[in-house]
């Protein structure tokens, strides 16, 4: 059972590349959601989708355009990379139920030179 | 939307020594509260959470919070530390919606 994969692990690009984060879930999980991690800063909501066909900004969408392709995968796109976006990025899912725990991906590591 | 902070930023603790974390946020309505830790270089794992009934819960590994709703806190603590124990703590809320917001962290270093 893999739960949540995320793709690339690690990737560098030059300030104004586009680039497209991947999330996969197996799980079933109706929701998904991304984050950023930065030293402290802890885990900042980038943008999440409660259920197949809807998304909603979360608090730091600028920069950022998503996808919820369908119930298992749920796309981060960096349109014009910017260094300010050099950051770890998570993707978890979850069921729908609110009282249900996350879960993680590995995350993928972006330098942004 | 609810908000969520951490009072310690970097907590040094010997082994054996009793831990508490703060956490409190911002939301007057129903709340779900949960703590993840990460180990360095891994991804978060759920240690707890609370979504009703008795305050006090009990998680994994020996830790347990305490839902304290006049104070809008639900600290984490554990009795005795261990080495193994060295990690970074996020306590998170999520709300009326699916939008789960997370406190900055708590690193916690435990020295043998």
């Amino acid at each position: 059972n893999a739960g949540v994969t995320q793709t690339p692990k690690f990737q560098v690009l030059k300030t104004g590349q586009s680039m497209t984060l991947q999330c996969a879930q197996d799980m079933n999980h109706n929701s998904m959601y991304w984050y950023r991690q930065d030293p402290g800063m802890g885990l900042r909501l980038i943008y999440y989708s409660a259920s197949e066909g809807t998304t909603d900004k979360g608090e730091v969408p600028n920069g950022y355009n998503v996808s919820r392709l369908n119930k298992r995968e749920f796309s981060l796109r960096l349109e014009s990379a910017a260094p300010s976006q050099t950051s770890v990025y998570f993707c978890a899912s979850r069921a729908l139920t609110l009282n249900q725990p996350q879960h993680f991906g590995d995350g993928t590591r972006l330098s942004i030179l | 939307a609810q908000s969520v902070s951490q009072h310690n930023h970097h907590v040094i603790l010997s082994e054996a020594a009793s831990l508490e974390l703060g956490c409190n946020y911002s939301y007057g309505g129903t709340v779900n509260l949960f703590w993840y830790v990460q180990y360095p270089g891994q991804h978060l794992q759920l240690l707890l959470k609370y979504f009703s009934g008795d305050p006090l819960v009990k998680g994994i590994k020996g830790f347990e919070a305490e839902f304290i709703k006049s104070k809008f806190s639900f600290n984490l603590r554990k009795p005795s530390v261990q080495w193994s124990d060295t990690a970074e703590y996020f306590c998170a809320v999520n709300a009326r919606n699916n939008d789960m917001r997370f406190g900055a962290g708590t690193r916690l270093t435990v020295k043998p």
